[in-house]
């Protein structure tokens, strides 16, 4: 079983929908939790990080993390074609900084 | 991102010969990593290095080799390519001391393709 679990879609939805895009993980020494954009034929690059349970909010985007549920998500409100990338969520614990990456979802954003 | 180069950005080889794939960065970062991804299964980590003295094996370090040859720039190798080392290759950087969660800085990729 991976330590990071995410649905590798696709997902396609109408231009304006809200996106939720999650995963779950089962190390609990996890602490900082991250989502990274990837363009077609681009590097990865940091869209949200957050540090223990809660929500974190950015422009349209909404991070959100349940310690508990072992269970992360990312918001995107008024979604645009421009959204269509895939998204990898990430996470570190504290002892090091060795990223696990989920095998990220792949979003599509429809006019 | 302009600030970590990779080259080649594409590569064509053989089973059974010797790739070099090289990583820049101008960001001043002493961290450098490099990760191969392959379609679900997300970012795998190869190799990473803390300085140029410091060279660590990561999730998936057989049949790879880096080099670290300056802060700057950091080499990955396949001794002998083999086909199912076919795959989309990262090199990224971070800092850690810059007051913020060691993010990291990925580079455009190298697409291998081994036949």
């Amino acid at each position: 079983q991976k330590e990071v679990e995410q649905d590798p879609g696709p997902l396609s939805v109408p231009e304006g929908a809200i996106v939720s895009l999650n995963c779950t993980y089962s190390n609990s020494a996890f602490q900082y939790f991250m989502w990274y954009r990837q363009y077609s034929r681009k590097g990865p690059e940091l869209l949200m990080y957050t540090y223990s349970s809660g929500n974190k909010e950015d422009g349209r985007f909404t991070a959100q993390v349940d310690k508990s549920s072992k269970y992360i998500s990312l918001f995107i409100r008024d979604s645009q074609p421009s959204d269509s990338a895939t998204y990898l969520c990430a996470m570190i614990n504290n002892a090091g900084n060795m990223l696990t990456f989920g095998g990220g979802t792949r979003l599509m954003v429809k006019p | 991102d302009a600030d970590v180069t990779q080259t080649p950005r594409n590569r064509i080889t053989k089973t059974g010969k010797r790739i070099m794939l090289e990583c820049s960065q101008t960001k001043g970062h002493d961290r450098m990593y490099w990760y191969r991804q392959d379609p679900g299964l997300g970012l795998r980590l190869i190799y990473y290095s803390f300085d140029v003295k410091d060279i660590n094996k990561g999730e998936i370090s057989d049949g790879y080799s880096v080099s670290r040859q300056a802060q700057a720039k950091f080499s990955l190798s396949l001794e002998s390519a083999i086909p199912n080392q076919t795959a989309l290759y990262f090199c990224a950087t971070s800092d850690p001391g810059r007051g913020n969660t060691d993010t990291q800085y990925f580079g455009p990729g190298t697409r291998l393709t081994v036949l």
